[in-house]
């Protein structure tokens, strides 16, 4: 089976550096993504790690460790317009399909 | 990335009628999927939509209920048949565009059913 794990909330101030973490058991593992969603609106991607290590994009970066079957998603800068849901997705298998964890709605307070 | 569009944006239907949602590509993807977000859930993949063969269901959506077409490399409808309570969710396409086999998705549908 998959199973996925992340954090249900959390709270940070304006201006703050959050992490959002992400365990996994998956059978397989062909990469790791994860997706922000604003109430209301679809997913949007944010980064996609399928190596170990840490990839940065502006004010977003994302860790892996497959050995470990650990990610995190790191918010710097903390802004209200990061106030949202952020989904951790594993693709398994052949055909690219994705199993998404529960999501972690993190609220940002001025 | 693509763009994406889905029909209707959101419908409010009768119990046992059924609602085909329709999701719109604006290039040529080989792989495209269909979601279900139940409230205050996070996403479920109910099939995966092949162009010119029979859509791949997941554990628990089955074909009579979730009826899928893709006739072509741009285009695909997914039908909720008899529907009930329980399936009022958002439902949402997604593609494969671009490099790093990325999913995209749709804007969702967000379906009621009294």
């Amino acid at each position: 089976g998959q199973n996925i794990d992340q954090p249900t909330e959390m709270t940070a101030t304006e201006g703050a550096i959050v992490q959002i973490n992400c365990t996994y058991q998956t059978s397989g593992f062909n990469g790791l993504f994860w997706y922000q969603q604003h109430a209301g609106e679809a997913p949007t991607f944010l980064s996609y790690n399928v190596l170990d290590g840490l990839e940065e994009k502006g004010r977003f970066s994302s860790f892996l460790s497959r050995s470990k079957g650990y990610s995190y998603l790191l918010l710097k800068e903390l802004q209200m317009k990061d106030s949202a849901s952020y989904l951790c997705a594993v693709m398994t298998g052949g055909g690219n399909k994705l199993t998404f964890g529960t999501g972690t709605q993190q609220k940002v307070e001025l | 990335s693509a763009v994406i569009s889905q029909k209707p944006s959101r419908d409010i239907c009768q119990r046992g009628t059924s609602l085909t949602i329709q999701c719109q590509v604006d290039s040529q993807v080989t792989m495209m999927f269909w979601y279900r977000q139940q409230p205050g859930q996070s996403l479920t993949l109910i099939a995966t939509a092949n162009q010119g063969s029979e859509a791949t269901y997941e554990s628990g959506f089955v074909i009579d209920k979730f009826p899928i077409s893709r006739p072509n490399l741009t285009f695909s409808t997914l039908t909720v048949s008899n529907m009930s309570p329980e399936d009022s969710s958002i439902y949402l396409c997604s593609v494969v565009a671009g490099g790093r086999d990325t999913q995209y998705f749709g804007p969702g549908t967000r379906l009621t059913v009294l």
